[in-house]
């Protein structure tokens, strides 16, 4: 059984540009969330999809966006890519969010942005 | 600016022991927990996962214990390997209609052979 699959697993942007990223669930999973990981500010949401809906919104500006796909995939984008952006960005996809095995993760898209 | 990394707890093992991480939560409202360990260069993965209904959990080689009084969780590890050496984090969602994880700091568990 295939795991969350993301793409790229490595970017590197200039300031200014925007950045498309993709995360393919497990086969099943509905549920898509979106997190980003960096030394200074550990793992934090950003947004979680179920059956193309964002059910739940974290604390980052409008540059970043997301959605999902009738299939489940999902991506997210971030606009006007600033150098704070840089960070490794993971998806975890499960069943419908609340399942007792957990949320699995992918392994990551690192961003860098010059 | 610089930017300041988050200052990771440690703990430092012999192969062979047994290991304990702590996590204290911040959300009375939490129900549901997951342990996560990962290693450098890939995304966190399910360790074990605990309900606000319970207080102990076992699966293999692992235990987490969850004392919801003072808002604390901890992950024992059995016969600590040296592939057990990740950072390791603890997750909580609250009950409701939430549906993000709220990550703890992470603990970086170092095995020595």
């Amino acid at each position: 059984k295939a795991g969350v699959t993301q793409t790229p697993r490595y970017l590197i942007k200039t300031r200014g540009q925007q950045v498309t990223l993709s995360c393919s669930p497990i086969s099943g999973h509905r549920s898509v969330s979106w997190y980003q990981q960096t030394p200074g500010q550990g793992l934090q949401f950003l947004f979680e999809y179920f059956s193309e809906t964002q059910r739940n919104k974290g604390n980052f500006p409008g540059r970043f966006s997301g959605r999902q796909f009738s299939n489940s995939r999902s991506e997210m984008n971030v606009s006007t890519l600033e150098l704070g952006d840089s960070a490794l960005y993971l998806c975890a996809s499960s069943l419908s969010a609340r399942e007792s095995y957990g949320y699995t993760f992918g392994s990551g898209t690192r961003l860098t942005v010059v | 600016g610089e930017s300041v990394g988050l200052h990771l707890p440690t703990l430092s093992v012999q192969e062979g022991d047994n290991s304990i991480i702590n996590c204290a939560y911040s959300n009375s409202a939490s129900d549901y927990f997951i342990w996560y360990k990962q290693e450098s260069g890939k995304g966190p993965q399910f360790i074990i996962d605990i309900r606000s209904n319970m207080d102990k959990r076992q699966g293999q080689r692992v235990t987490v214990l969850l004392n919801k009084t003072v808002k604390h969780l901890s992950l024992q590890i059995a016969a600590t390997q040296p592939g057990d050496s990740a950072v390791y984090f603890c997750a909580e969602i609250p009950g409701g209609s939430n549906y993000k994880l709220t990550f703890g700091k992470g603990t970086l568990l170092t095995v020595n052979p």
